[in-house]
């Protein structure tokens, strides 16, 4: 398994501001993710970020909105930019050891942030 | 739309007791399924998954069974333990994709 850690764990932000939401995996991973937890619902995936290229992005989610960097194969953040208090959410990151389907997802603790 | 419900909002079962959590699904396409158990503040963490090849999963405490023609799988949990209370949502994917699809979430109370 993988053990992820994720910065800041929570954040209080006033309306148009960015945030930049840090996530860190203790071995080398394939594949890394960024999922949303908005209140009172599912996790949603937002993109999977790729190593050294462009992440990909899910329906409803934009590169602008959410910009993405994974510069190696530890290491990986999500910026949360011109911030509303729709995105008031928890934000998790997650890992995979492998490619396959059936390689487990592992999560980090989250980053709970409110906009005020 | 909702590919994968998860019905019951919430569980109460006593302690020592069995919890089942149900979820279904409906994209034909997904041939893996997971448990994850989430406790506030914290990041969801893995407990069991079942391939499609597969109809029954056991670890323990924990069985999951996948009923593929009604799209449902459960999670059993016996005997159920104080500590098991959380947040569990399952999970599906295509295997293509390594997308995670996720349920609602059942919050599960065991009363001691």
């Amino acid at each position: 398994s993988a053990v992820i850690s994720q910065k800041p764990s929570r954040d209080i932000c006033q309306r148009g501001t960015s945030l930049t939401i840090q996530c860190q995996v203790d071995s080398q991973v394939t594949m890394m993710f960024w999922y949303r937890q908005q209140p009172g619902q599912s996790l949603t995936l937002i993109a999977t970020a790729n190593q050294g290229s462009e992440a990909t992005y899910e329906s409803g989610f934009v590169i602008d909105k959410f910009p993405i960097s994974r510069p190696n194969l530890t290491f990986s953040t999500l910026t949360v930019s011109n911030m509303s208090p729709e995105d008031s959410s928890i934000y998790l990151c997650s890992a995979k050891m492998g490619m396959l389907g059936t390689d487990t997802q592992y999560f980090g603790p989250g980053t709970r942030l409110t906009v005020l | 739309d909702q590919q994968v419900k998860q019905n019951s909002p919430s569980l109460s079962v006593q302690e020592g007791r069995i919890s089942i959590l149900n979820c279904d699904y409906t994209n034909s396409m997904f041939d893996y399924f997971l448990w994850y158990k989430k406790y506030p503040a914290e990041g969801p963490t893995f407990l069991i998954s079942i391939s499609s090849i597969k109809d029954k999963n056991e670890d323990g405490r924990f069985t999951v069974f996948l009923n593929k023609s009604a799209k449902h799988l459960s999670l059993h949990i016996v005997p159920s333990q104080p500590g098991d209370s959380a947040v569990y949502f399952c999970a599906a994917s295509d295997g293509a994709t390594n997308k995670l699809i996720f349920g609602t979430g059942t919050l599960l109370a065991v009363q001691p």
